[in-house]
């Protein structure tokens, strides 16, 4: 099936260092979302992006909607231990009344932080 | 506790028997989705409920499954004379769109069924 091309594919940083990760797909999205999932477990949402342009915080995460409507990036300040896990990008077609939930994901980004 | 629950976790079978995953949503979302992930990929979707009604089935769901969700409440996913390439985890999540002016429809995962096919 169709995913987004996210990278990179793996990081390894140590930790207090920035984490950079991104997400393209050849067609339009109208939300982009980034999960975070832990071994054994199912995604967890940590930022939901509703507009073209969007910048938007949570804690230490920051991501933005690109204008195109055709990629996102995700960024982490001054990473810690728990951010080890991986993380993915989602895509969701349809606004409003027309969206029903459907997501497309990327590859996801395997971050390891070394203490 | 309000989250996603799904049963069982793990399940070992033999090729060509039959398995059958529980998905218990959110009390309050009326949607309900299965979606696969095999290793190092993210996940795919499957199949979306609302309320009692499968309005979509991707490509990926052969005839070998079938997902119920009989009185718009829990949902089972069956898969029938499983094979080795059915090894996966199987994820639940729910929703319910949002009546803001956003209309956003936020899934939430469940932990997942990891199926293991001898």
């Amino acid at each position: 099936g169709q995913q987004l091309n996210q990278s990179p594919q793996s990081m390894f940083i140590q930790e207090g260092e920035d984490v950079s990760m991104n997400c393209t797909s050849s067609s339009i999205f109208n939300t982009w979302l980034w999960y975070k999932q832990d071994p054994g477990e199912g995604p967890v949402l940590l930022i939901a992006l509703y507009k073209a342009g969007e910048l938007t915080s949570n804690g230490r995460l920051t991501a933005q909607f690109g204008i195109t409507r055709k990629d996102s990036f995700l960024n982490i300040s001054a990473s810690i231990p728990s951010d080890v896990g991986i993380y993915f990008c989602a895509g969701q077609l349809g606004a409003g009344g027309t969206s029903y939930g459907k997501l497309t994901f990327g590859q996801g980004t395997i971050l390891t932080v070394h203490p | 506790d309000t989250g996603v629950s799904q049963n069982p976790r793990h399940k070992i079978t033999k090729r060509g028997q039959n398995v059958t995953f529980r998905c218990d949503p959110i009390s309050e979302h009326n949607r309900l989705y299965w979606y696969r992930q095999t290793l190092g990929q993210g996940p795919e979707f499957l199949t979306y409920f609302q309320n009692e009604a499968q309005l979509e089935k991707s490509r990926l769901l052969s005839d070998r499954f079938s997902a119920e969700r009989p009185k718009g409440s829990f949902s089972t996913l069956e898969i029938q004379r499983t094979e080795q390439g059915d090894s996966a985890m199987y994820l639940c999540a729910s929703s319910r769109r949002d009546r803001g002016p956003t209309g956003a429809n936020v899934l939430t995962f469940g932990a997942g069924s990891r199926l293991t096919v001898l």
